[in-house]
Order: C-alpha cells, then structure tokens, then sequence
C-alpha cells in the first residue's frame, strides 16, 4: 500500500535554515517527488520537484535521498511568510500519494 | 492567464439539495484534480482527469459524489443529496503532464456550508 508520512508539525527561528523531512518508502523509480506550501486561508501552492537528483529553486532546495525512499525540503533561511503546511506528493501514472503535510511555524 | 477559476466562491446550502462545483482550468493543461479540505480529515484528493478521462476516482466519497470534464476548458463536481459532513473547501487543480511530472495550479476554492 502507497504512504507517505510527514512530521506533524515543526518549528524554527526566523533566519534559520529548516529541513522538513518526508519519507515515500514505496515510491517507484520513474516517480517524481513534488513539494507544495498552503499558506493560511489560501490553496496549495507549488514550492518544487525531482526525481533523484537534488533540485534547487529561488523557494528551496530538494535533497533525495539515494534509494529514493525519503526526501527533504530545505527552506535555507526561514521568514515569518514561510509559516505554512508544507505537502510531500508524488504521481505514479494512476495515483496522486499526499504527505499528510507538516505545520511549519517561524518563531521571530 | 487568470490562473485555475472556480465558482462559486462561497455555497451555502440546506441538506438534501443538490450542490455543482465549477472549474475552468488553466489553458493548455492537460490534467485536472478536485480536492476536498476539512480540519478533521486534511487535504483529500477526490478525482483526477487527465485529457478529460477520469483516471483516479478512488478518492469520491461515495455515489452522491460525481464529477465530469465534457471538455478541456470545463468540469463539474456534483453533490446530491448534500449532507452536512460534505461542509469543506472544494479546490480544483490544474496541470500539464510530461513525464510524470505535474506542476499543478491550485484555484482559491469553494467554501461548501451544508445546513
């Protein structure tokens, strides 16, 4: 069976980097892993995504691990605008797997 | 582009009425998904399409759910009868598949409110 598991909730201080972290046991070898953000009272929005090497984008950075197992989306230095739910998703071609998403809080 | 529209915005219903969610996607994308958000139960995804065919329904609740794509630019997520447990915002997504890759779009939802 297809999972995806997420910490619950984090927290960091402003300034500070974050490493939020997402484990797809499961996940086969032609799957991308896709992270998405949803702020307060918004929808989902898009942060970045890869296959098995490591991604960077003016949001975050994407490390993935070797066997594919479990990434991680590195926020190098966290603001107050960066608290949100943060999403670990990935596609087979049938199925959309979701993260149960971890809250991230940013302490000033 | 007016990124991924839904409407409405805002639906307020009484129990047993039927209920139609609307989505325009973004033009040009090929793939589309509803989802459902509750406090209790999170971001749930109901149904994927992708070239307007349903690929992933695992996701609907149940029969009085049902959701439709005549065509690229259009779909429709259909409760009846509605219950109060189906009170959530609806988002609708949109996306271009290449390779097993999506981007998807997110629209800004439908609060749902069944009395």
């Amino acid at each position: 069976d297809a999972k995806t598991t997420q910490p619950n909730s984090m927290e960091s201080n402003e300034e500070e980097p974050v490493h939020l972290p997402c484990n797809h046991s499961t996940i086969s070898g032609t799957d991308y892993i896709h992270w998405y953000r949803q702020l307060p009272s918004q929808g989902p929005e898009y942060v970045i995504h890869g296959l098995t090497s490591n991604v960077n984008n003016r949001m975050a950075s994407l490390a993935i691990a070797e066997d594919r197992k479990s990434s991680t989306l590195i926020l190098h230095r966290a603001t107050l605008r960066d608290a949100a739910v943060y999403y670990c998703i990935w596609y087979s071609y049938d199925k959309v797997i979701f993260g149960p998403g971890t809250s991230l809080s940013v302490i000033p | 582009d007016a990124g991924v529209i839904q409407s409405p915005r805002h639906e307020v219903t009484e129990m047993g009425q039927e209920v139609t969610l609307r989505c325009k996607p973004i033009s040009g994308h090929n793939s589309l998904f509803w989802y459902r958000q509750t406090m209790m139960r999170g971001l749930e995804l109901l149904i994927y399409f992708n070239n307007n065919v349903p690929i992933d329904d695992s996701g609907m609740p149940e029969d009085r759910f049902s959701a439709k794509m005549p065509n690229a630019s259009f779909s429709t997520l259909k409760i009846q009868p509605s219950e109060p447990r189906d009170s959530a915002v609806y988002f609708c997504a949109s996306s271009f598949r290449l390779a097993g890759s999506h981007e998807q779009f997110f629209g800004p939802g439908t609060r749902l409110t069944v009395l």
